[in-house]
């Protein structure tokens, strides 16, 4: 149980375009997700928490404008990388919690891999 | 947020106990030890959580130090299966969902 899926699992784009990436929990309600970035050979860093229904909270630095988030169901979020540049490549991942608080472990989904040219 | 300290990588040979050590000396009364480790090119997943007490899973152990500054993950055979980067993570409760990476440690399985 507690599956999380992500699609697609690898994008490879021109400079410029925008990339929506889904994040969907298969068998669990989360009314909570998160998404994370990882660059090569580095740890995983908190990008936002995703609230079913409001507002995302992105984390210091990151930039709202930029990665769009959208929370629109209890199993659906997504991620917009707007205006996409070869920075922004990367390996891009979420989680989903089945209920809120620190005793609920996070379940991932196996990550997209952004490739911008 | 409350930090931890790995190794940044071990190694273990197949079919050997393996003792993954985490340093949290500033953890707080209320803050709980989580483990999720990551295989190369997949998401994290979870692996155990604690307070005080050892905990056991299918997947592994925990070994949760008296005054609670260290942690010890233990898996009791290792497989080729095991090799990935284990995070130990302090879930802080005032944070509440958050989960905050460290570095962690990259687990080499020999055959």
């Amino acid at each position: 149980g507690a599956v999380v899926s992500q699609h697609p699992s690898r994008v490879i784009c021109k400079s410029g375009t925008s990339v929506k990436i889904e994040c969907r929990s298969l068998d669990f309600q989360a009314t909570t997700m998160f998404w994370y970035r990882q660059f090569p050979k580095q740890s995983l860093m908190l990008m936002a928490t995703s609230n079913e229904g409001s507002k995302a909270t992105y984390e210091q630095g990151v930039e709202k404008d930029k990665f769009l988030i959208n929370h629109a169901s209890l199993t659906l979020s997504t991620l917009t990388v707007t205006s996409a540049h070869p920075e922004d490549s990367s390996f891009y991942i979420c989680s989903a919690q089945t209920g809120t608080g620190i005793l609920q472990p996070q379940h991932f989904g196996d990550g997209t891999r952004l490739s911008i040219l | 947020d409350a930090k931890t300290t790995q190794p940044n990588s071990m190694e273990s040979n197949e079919e050997e106990p393996v003792h993954l050590p985490c340093n949290h000396s500033t953890i707080s009364g209320t803050d709980y030890i989580h483990w999720y480790r990551q295989l190369p090119s997949q998401g994290p997943e979870y692996v155990i959580h604690g307070l005080t007490s050892n905990v056991n899973n299918r997947m592994a152990s925990l070994a949760i130090a008296e005054d609670r500054k260290s942690s010890t993950l233990i898996l009791h055979r290792a497989t080729l299966r095991d090799a990935a980067v284990y995070y130990c993570i302090l879930r802080v409760y005032h944070n509440t969902d958050k989960l905050i990476f460290g570095t962690g440690t990259r687990l080499q399985v020999f055959p």
